[in-house]
């Protein structure tokens, strides 16, 4: 079975600065997808960023970028110039390639401060 | 754009009585997930359906029973509700061959 683990349960950072959430997973599967999925007070499961395991390049959608080490089973989700409306928890996910369902990680608790 | 439409947004029961939640996928998804989202806790897979066939189950109890049809909508009808049900249930689709869920924003169900 698929797991994910999130070590920060909750962090902080100042307005425009630059923030690092950490995710490890473990799976013997060589293709499957990860994701970071935002979910602020309103409780939506929004996705913020989608990573294929057989791309080597690190995905980057606008202010969000992972970093995805595959050998190590890390897939860290930095955000830049940090904005309030970024508070939210975030989940990583996983999802092998022969199935459907996402295995999320217990979260992470961001505050983004004035 | 037309999003994942969940109904009831918000729902109350109370204990041995029976609920069904309702979904409808973005136009053009074929695949919709269920996941259930108890108080603090991440989402946990219940059930999915591709093509209104079951295509995968997770931690859904025996109580609980899903559907879709045949326009794509799903039903999740739960029975003999329990305190413990009480959660934040999402529903969420996918495009044929798309590998991004789309959620939608959820029933909050509260068994009493």
């Amino acid at each position: 079975a698929q797991t994910v683990t999130q070590s920060q349960p909750e962090m902080s950072v100042q307005e425009a600065e630059t923030v690092t959430l950490s995710c490890t997973y473990d799976t013997s599967e060589n293709n499957y997808y990860l994701f970071w999925y935002k979910q602020p007070p309103s409780r939506q499961m929004i996705l913020v960023i989608r990573q294929e395991a057989y791309k080597q390049q690190n995905a980057t959608e606008n202010r969000f970028s992972v970093n995805f080490q595959k050998a190590a089973k890390s897939f860290s989700l930095k955000i830049s110039d940090s904005q309030l409306g970024d508070t939210a928890m975030y989940f990583c996910a996983f999802m092998k390639r022969s199935s459907e369902k996402l295995v999320f990680g217990k979260g992470t608790k961001l505050t983004v401060n004035p | 754009a037309a999003g994942v439409i969940q109904s009831p947004r918000h729902l109350i029961k109370e204990k041995r009585e029976t609920a069904t939640l309702k979904c409808y996928p973005i136009p053009r998804h074929d695949t919709v997930y269920w996941y259930q989202q108890g108080p603090g806790q991440d989402p946990q897979f219940l059930i999915s359906f591709y093509e209104k066939m079951q295509s995968d189950k997770g931690s859904i109890p025996d109580r609980f029973s899903a559907q879709q049809f045949s326009d794509y909508h799903s039903e999740l009808n739960m029975s003999s509700l329990e305190l413990g049900d009480s959660a934040l249930y999402f529903c969420a689709s996918s495009s044929p061959l798309g590998t991004e869920a789309f959620f939608g924003q959820g029933t909050r169900l509260t068994v009493v």
